[in-house]
């Protein structure tokens, strides 16, 4: 079975540039998730869909960040424009559906570095 | 207080010992727990999911303390390969959104 795929695994941006990350979850996998990793830290939840429908988007800095998930399939997540403080490995993951003690399957991630 | 907490380590054991972490968490309300593994560099994965009678898988143990609100895991005769970032992962009560803490850092030593 095809694992969580992330696009581009690596980006470096200048400040104040846009840039656009890809995820294509596991197929028949309903909930999508992403997530910002800062280094030394825990994954932070941006952003949580269900099928196309957002669930969660509380901790998604709205003025910079979108992201939408076309047909309940693939997502994309936007940053424009970009912040030193961004740079971070956005992770992807995707589980069946929304039910308690769910696993969630990660993506390898993209790695963005923002001069 | 944070609603996930973790011990960040590392903890430096050498190949055979015995480790336990720990992991509080600040809701008595919430449902689900987990542990997640994290290699350099690479994703997290799903290590085991902690029920309330406590369950077991192989080497690794993980068990639920609801009345002082932490979940552990045990580690035991550590290998090599159990060198790795151990997340904790608890729901928001009522909800299907996972907080992960910072992570514990394991390294066992030849």
């Amino acid at each position: 079975e095809a694992g969580v795929a992330q696009s581009p695994r690596y980006k470096i941006i200048e400040k104040r540039q846009s840039v656009a990350f890809w995820c294509n979850p596991i197929s028949g996998h309903a909930t999508l998730y992403w997530y910002q990793q800062i280094l030394g830290q825990g994954p932070k939840l941006l952003i949580q869909f269900q099928n196309n429908g957002v669930v969660d988007d509380s901790q998604l800095p709205k003025d910079r960040f979108s992201a939408e998930r076309l047909k309940g399939v693939d997502s994309t997540l936007k940053i424009q424009p970009a912040k030193l403080e961004d740079s971070a490995v956005y992770l992807c993951a995707s589980s069946l559906g929304p039910t308690y003690q769910e696993t969630q399957y990660f993506g390898p991630g993209t790695r963005l570095l923002v001069l | 207080r944070k609603e996930v907490e973790q011990d960040p380590g590392p903890f430096n054991v050498p190949e055979g010992a015995t480790v336990a972490f720990n992991c509080t968490y600040s809701n008595s309300a919430s449902q689900s727990f987990f542990w997640y593994r994290q290699d350099c560099r690479k994703e997290p994965k799903l290590l085991m999911s902690v029920y309330s009678s406590g369950n077991e898988d192989g080497r690794f143990t993980a068990q639920l303390n609801r009345a002082s609100q932490y979940i552990s895991l045990l580690i035991r005769d550590s290998k090599l390969s159990d060198s790795a970032t151990y997340l904790c992962v608890v729901n928001r009560p009522g909800t299907y959104k996972y907080i992960f803490g910072t992570g514990t850092r394991l390294k066992v030593l030849a």
